[in-house]
């Protein structure tokens, strides 16, 4: 079974628009942490936000916020107020296990967004 | 913060030949790195897990005499794709165990194989 699932392939938005992409994760730990990276066509990954299973507030990093559902195991990456430069792939990932390593990171199958102007 | 440098960006090469890709910790140690391998419009594949002083532990599928893994320090994993063929080309990216959440990537690496 799929750890990490991203339901959208493929996601349009205007301009100036805010955009949620979805996530939804599967594990039987207690501890893991979430993250978003944005893969533009160069290839880097580029680390936008983390949470943290025992974090109780939403994580904000400037236009991006995580809309964490630990009960629906969702951890959905919002997007506000798009520009030209967020058309990319977004993968959400996750670290599975406690400490700071866990034991595992797994990767979805990534959202690719075009922002229209 | 945590930097990862990763070399080269891109590569060339010829079918037969070998090609190394560098994995650097700028800024801190990392005993333990990874590699990962990307095919168009696809997500990230684990390929192995390097540990500085120790042999890698490569995933199901993965072929070791093809890629090898050195992780001689404790800032540099080097892969090296032996004898390529075309069907090797593909995007290759590191990461490496540090920085504030735990992992910090290299910017990958674009091998075309010809």
């Amino acid at each position: 079974a799929q750890k990490i699932t991203q339901t959208q392939p493929g996601m349009f938005v205007q301009e100036k628009e805010a955009v949620t992409l979805d996530c939804t994760y599967d594990t039987s730990d207690q501890s893991y942490g979430l993250f978003w990276y944005k893969q533009p066509s160069s290839g880097e990954m580029i680390f936008l936000i983390y949470q943290g299973s025992y974090d109780e507030q939403n994580a904000t990093e400037g236009r991006y916020s995580l809309n964490f559902q630990k009960a629906r195991k969702s951890a959905n990456l919002v997007i506000s107020a798009s520009q030209l430069g967020d058309s990319a792939m977004y993968f959400c990932a996750m670290r599975e296990g406690g400490g700071h390593y866990g034991q595992n990171f797994v990767f979805g199958p990534g959202t690719r967004l075009s922002v229209l102007p | 913060g945590a930097v990862v440098s990763q070399h080269p960006s891109r590569v060339i090469c010829k079918s037969g030949t070998s090609v190394k890709i560098e994995c650097r910790s700028l800024d801190f140690q990392a005993t333990t790195m990874f590699w990962y391998r990307q095919f168009p419009k696809k997500s990230l594949m684990l390929m192995a897990t390097s540990n500085e002083g120790s042999k890698a532990t490569y995933e199901q599928g993965v072929e070791k005499d093809k890629f090898l893994i050195n992780h001689a320090s404790l800032t540099l994993s080097t892969l090296t794709v032996t004898s390529a063929h075309p069907e090797d080309s593909s995007f290759y990216i590191c990461s490496a165990r540090g920085g504030v959440y735990g992992y910090t990537f290299g910017s990958g690496t674009r091998l075309t194989v010809v």
